[in-house]
């Protein structure tokens, strides 16, 4: 049953604390991505790869860091110089070419 | 700079009737639209997709138009039911370092009312 998983799906962290969201995908894409929402919104894309060991940076990237290790793999971490954290993060992946899937979401709050 | 815009926020429709959403882009390299369906707390489900050699693409309910000469592409539902009730957006890529890259617009809240 391929799809794409993250965990988990609410967060909470105090303000001034990084925090890392999972992103995993068993649909063998090589692209995968990372997008916000926030209300009334719609997606900004943070960071995308597309091979393993390297990505670039989307619109909203400040603030935010990824590694891609593995091709399953698409870690987030919103960093304390993220200046707005509270948000929603989807991640999604894709073939090089074509529609993206995406996850289920993470609703991140920080206080 | 916003390439992708969805310039209503929102539409309310009747069951049975046909719901038209619309989206107009200002970046000649698109080559390739697409529309995702979302319902809140989930992430978007891909719905219709068209490329830019194509000027329509029909899957069951759903179609997408694409005008080319003004940038502007629609989904048609017909007929409505408010199980299709949720936030629709659309998305484009092309251009030669684009790859899978999407750039979405704003997202229209279709309320499809029984």
């Amino acid at each position: 049953d391929g799809g794409i998983t993250q965990s988990p799906k609410y967060l909470f962290r105090k303000e001034g604390q990084n925090v890392t969201l999972s992103c995993e995908q068993n649909l063998n894409h090589d692209a995968m991505y990372w997008y916000r929402q926030d209300p009334g919104q719609g997606l900004r894309l943070i960071y995308y790869s597309q091979i393993v060991n390297d990505f670039q940076k989307g619109d909203i990237a400040e603030g935010y860091s990824v590694s891609r290790e593995k091709k399953e793999s698409f870690p987030l971490t919103v960093t304390s110089a993220q200046k707005n954290p509270t948000a929603f993060y989807l991640c999604a992946s894709s073939r090089l070419v074509g529609e993206q899937y995406f996850g289920p979401g993470t609703r991140l709050t920080v206080t | 700079d916003q390439q992708v815009k969805q310039n209503s926020p929102s539409l309310s429709v009747q069951e049975g009737r046909i719901s038209i959403l619309n989206c107009d882009y200002t970046n000649s390299m698109f080559d390739y639209f697409l529309w995702y369906k979302k319902y809140p707390a989930e992430g978007p489900t891909f719905l219709i997709s068209i490329s830019s050699i194509k000027d329509k693409n029909e899957d069951g309910r759903f179609t997408v138009f694409l005008n080319k000469s003004a940038k502007h592409l629609s989904l048609h539902i017909v007929p409505s039911q408010p199980g299709d009730s949720a936030v629709y957006f659309c998305a484009a890529s092309g251009g030669e370092t684009s790859g899978s890259r999407l750039t979405f617009g704003e997202g229209t809240q279709l309320t499809v009312n029984p």
